[in-house]
């Protein structure tokens, strides 16, 4: 089974600066996705963004890019240029490729503070 | 375009009890998954709808059943409510055949159970 680990239960950033969300993955498979998804207190899980493990090129959104390491697997989020609006819960998860029935297996997040 | 609906927003029920948990899919999705989210942690999969039929299930007990209807639309029923069943629970839709089935998530139903 694949698990997921987040190890900084909560990062403080300031605006305009930048900050690096950590995640770590376990899986025997060697095809599969990578998503970081964001949480406001709102609720709505949005995805921020997701890396194929095929490919070496880093996925990148505007401001938040990925440091994808398949051989040490880890799967780390770096959102620069912070704004107060990025406040919010975030999760790492990992999905499973050689399946037609995609599911999730998610990390238990990390808590992100803007501060002005 | 509607995205993922889910009804009701919060719901207070005592233990053992019985709660039905409803989710409309995003307009041309026809793959939906239920997901638990207790405080504090990270989603954990419950099962997943496909064609009106339960795909694949997570870890969860047979008091969690579900149901998916001719347009997609889906159901969680929970049976015997226990305190540890008090959680956010989110809906999240797919189209199967997509490239790399990006889930859409709704904005969750939040039941306590007292």
């Amino acid at each position: 089974a694949q698990t997921v680990t987040q190890s900084q239960p909560e990062m403080s950033v300031q605006e305009a600066e930048t900050v690096t969300l950590s995640c770590t993955y376990d899986t025997s498979e060697s095809d599969y996705y990578l998503f970081w998804y964001k949480q406001p207190p709102s609720r709505q899980m949005i995805l921020v963004i997701r890396q194929e493990a095929y490919k070496q090129q880093n996925a990148t959104e505007n401001r938040f890019s990925v440091n994808f390491q398949k051989a040490a697997k880890s799967f780390s989020l770096k959102i620069s240029d912070s704004q107060l609006g990025d406040a919010a819960m975030y999760f790492c998860a990992y999905r499973s490729a050689n399946s037609g029935y995609s599911t999730l297996t998610f990390g238990k997040g990390t808590m992100l503070l803007v501060s002005p | 375009d509607a995205g993922v609906t889910q009804s009701p927003t919060h719901l207070i029920k005592t233990r053992g009890q019985q709660v039905t948990l409803r989710c409309s899919p995003k307009s041309g999705h026809d793959t939906v998954s239920w997901y638990q989210q207790a405080l504090g942690q990270g989603p954990q999969f419950i099962f997943q709808y496909y064609e009106e039929e339960e795909r694949q299930r997570g870890n969860f007990p047979d008091r969690f059943s579900g149901h998916q209807f001719p347009n997609y639309s889906s159901e969680l029923n929970v049976n015997a409510l226990l305190l540890g069943d008090s959680a956010l629970y989110l809906c999240a839709s797919s189209f199967r055949s997509a490239s790399y089935n990006e889930q859409f998530f709704g904005p969750g139903t939040r039941l306590t159970v007292l």
